[in-house]
């Protein structure tokens, strides 16, 4: 089983749309969780945390929960700079830090 | 401040060649990380280290070797090129003391023929 799932899409929306996406993490001791945002050919790039009570950056909501293992972000106001893949990533602590990733989601929004 | 930095940005290898992929950071993190990327399996971490002089392995090391001899740098080698090493190479180096936040270098696309 992957350590991380996440649906692949493509979404394809209009502008303005909200959108959400979902993820669900494998392993129970998975102690951080992210999102990152990748544009096409560029490098991974850190879109926010995502904390046990949730948490807001501007259209940006994410949520955890740990109980069912699953991860979600919201994007509200969907604007034509949001198309991009975004990343599910969990950490937990082995012999050193260890990150996992989603295979993306990828997002485009229409205008 | 340069980040993270990563050279060549492009490679064409012939298979069996060895090359080294350069990885470079000035933000005085002790953990890096190299990563392949590849269509529909996302990110897959190769090796890591946790500090200069200790390295370990990832989910897919083999075929690549890595060192860390300073804090700064963390070369990545492949030691006799395959076309299953055909893909996108990722540096990262992450801010342990700051929610563990990765940044990446702008990657190096390697195709082995």
């Amino acid at each position: 089983r992957k350590e991380v799932e996440q649906d692949p899409g493509p979404f394809n929306v209009p502008e303005g749309a909200t959108v959400a996406f979902n993820c669900t993490y494998s392993n129970s001791a998975s102690q951080s969780f992210f999102w990152y945002r990748q544009d096409c050919r560029k490098e991974p790039k850190l879109l926010m945390s995502v904390y046990s009570s949730g948490n807001e950056d501007g259209r940006f909501t994410a949520q955890l929960n740990r109980a069912s293992q699953y991860i979600s972000l919201l994007i509200r106001d969907s604007k034509l700079s949001d198309s991009a893949t975004y990343l599910c990533v969990v950490q937990r602590q082995l012999t050193g830090n260890q990150f996992y990733f989603g295979t993306g989601t990828s997002l485009t929004v229409i205008p | 401040n340069a980040g993270v930095t990563q050279t060549p940005k492009f490679q064409v290898l012939k298979t069996g060649q060895s090359m080294t992929l350069q990885c470079a950071q000035d933000m005085n993190h002790e953990y890096m990380s190299w990563y392949r990327q590849d269509p529909g399996m996302g990110l897959r971490l190769i090796h890591y280290s946790v500090g200069a002089g200790i390295t370990d392995q990832g989910e897919v090391p083999n075929g690549y070797n890595v060192s860390r001899s300073t804090t700064e740098d963390f070369p990545l080698r492949l030691l006799s090129a395959a076309p299953s090493q055909t893909s996108v190479y990722f540096c990262a180096s992450t801010d342990r003391g700051n929610s563990y936040e990765q940044y990446f270098g702008p990657g190096t696309r390697l195709t082995v023929t």
